[in-house]
């Protein structure tokens, strides 16, 4: 079945370091990517997707490239900020699962000022 | 800001209670989910809706039930708690047209913590 892997955390850097956090995806068919973002106390927001390969998604600073040929979608920012300190989750969705989302299982990422 | 309400925030409640976590949207979305997060963070489905009179059981057992009676409501209900059911559960909806690419839009989130 399909499934997310993504880096394992805590991820701990310092304020205007440079991030990336791996996910790498299987998929029977052509899934939509996404990766969603959870602050402390809240539910998730949607970070950033893409609906097709080498599609790039980008917000916030933060940018994504889907990549077929190594079924990746790393998340990826310049400089990081203290307020970028969450949780980070890659996801997949694919019509063939009845349109049913797969997580990852999240990576929490600390920015120290 | 969230379009998608869950109430209450946090409930702490003892063994044997029957408990209702509410879940309402404003956005008209078909579709509906629920989520148990555990403290590990990761995330499983445990409900979802396709729209009015449709609920299905997700990838992770749970004894928890839901009903679907109007579109914008997707409540859960546990008939007797036990502590095995704490743990923070998230509602989200997406969008309709059965296109899957649409994210989801999640609540806040109701924090469980059964004694």
């Amino acid at each position: 079945g399909d499934s997310v892997t993504q880096m394992e955390g805590p991820v701990t850097l310092s304020e205007e370091a440079f991030l990336t956090i791996n996910c790498t995806y299987t998929a029977t068919g052509y899934p939509s990517l996404f990766w969603y973002v959870q602050y402390p106390g809240e539910g998730l927001q949607l970070l950033l997707k893409a609906t097709k390969a080498d599609d790039k998604g980008s917000n916030k600073g933060f940018e994504a490239t889907y990549r077929k040929e190594t079924t990746s979608f790393h998340l990826e920012k310049g400089s990081v900020q203290v307020s970028d300190s969450a949780v980070y989750f890659c996801a997949l969705s694919d019509g063939t699962g009845g349109f049913k989302t797969i997580f990852g299982a999240g990576t929490r990422l600390f920015v120290k000022a | 800001e969230a379009d998608i309400y869950q109430t209450p925030r946090y409930l702490v409640i003892g063994t044997g209670k029957k408990i209702t976590l509410e879940c309402s949207q404003t956005m008209g979305h078909d579709k509906m989910y629920w989520y148990q997060q555990d403290p590990g963070m990761e995330l499983h489905l445990i409900h979802y809706s396709y729209g009015v009179n449709s609920t299905e059981k997700g990838d992770l057992s749970s004894e928890s039930t839901v009903s679907r009676i109007r579109t914008e409501h997707f409540p859960l209900t546990l008939e007797s708690a036990r502590p095995s059911h704490t743990s923070q559960y998230l509602c989200a909806s997406s969008e309709p047209g059965g296109i899957y690419n649409s994210p989801l839009h999640f609540g806040n989130g109701t924090r469980l913590t059964v004694t």
